[in-house]
């Protein structure tokens, strides 16, 4: 069984900031994990993900997420926000074996000028 | 251009009607899924079909039914629609060996 949990439905960060969105993951396998953006009236995009190789993942807009086993997280970066963040932003994890992602509740993110 | 395309994008009905929400990819991608969205639940998982005529079911199926006959379609069939079933709707697209990729617009769908 897996499952996600995404620490903050709602985070609200300053324009320029630091964005950090949390992410903790149960998995019975080592997983695959991953990051999706999701923008207002818009499908989700993928922003990384991580599949056992390196386990600091680089992925589109400036993102960076690392994995860390001893912590089962997978937590999302950004070192400065941008107003064009503003999204909703989805963790999900999948055994690397299946197809069943499991998708964490999501965490909106705000920009303040 | 590579995509997802989704029809209805919006669908008001009423309880009992069976309705068909489509879904087609131009990327001849092997897998494709279905999701519903839901406040405060993230996206589940619906169906999922790794190749024509290989379907499974994903975590919340009940109620759902889908078929992949070609590759490019991949429709989600509600027999029975229930006010339970109102949600948005994503079907997903990718390769053998990764995740879904390409989502599509999303359905609004509403059962009153």
């Amino acid at each position: 069984a897996q499952s996600v949990t995404q620490l903050g439905s709602h985070v609200s960060v300053s324009e320029g900031a630091l964005v950090l969105l949390r992410c903790n993951y149960s998995s019975s396998v080592p997983p695959y994990l991953f990051w999706y953006v999701q923008y207002p009236n818009q499908g989700l995009q993928l922003l990384l993900k991580y599949t056992s190789a390196a386990t600091l993942v680089k992925g589109i807009n400036g993102f960076e997420a690392e994995f860390k086993k001893s912590e089962t997280s997978f937590h999302l970066t950004k070192p400065s926000a941008h107003m064009s963040d503003a999204a909703e932003y989805f963790c999900a994890v999948s055994p690397s074996n299946d197809y069943k992602l499991s998708f964490g509740a999501g965490t909106t993110v705000t920009v303040r000028a | 251009e590579a995509q997802v395309t989704q029809n209805p994008r919006y669908l008001i009905t009423v309880t009992g009607k069976k309705l068909t929400v489509t879904c087609s990819q131009n990327m001849n991608h092997e897998y494709m899924s279905w999701y519903r969205q839901d406040p405060g639940l993230g996206l589940r998982q619906i169906y999922y079909s790794m190749n024509v005529e290989v379907t499974d079911k994903g975590d919340v199926p009940e109620g759902y039914k889908v078929s992949r006959k070609e590759k490019r379609n991949f429709p989600l069939i509600l027999e029975s629609p229930s006010p339970n079933q109102t949600s948005l709707y994503f079907c997903a697209s990718s390769t053998q060996g990764l995740p879904p990729l390409f989502f599509g617009p999303g359905t609004r769908l509403t059962v009153t």
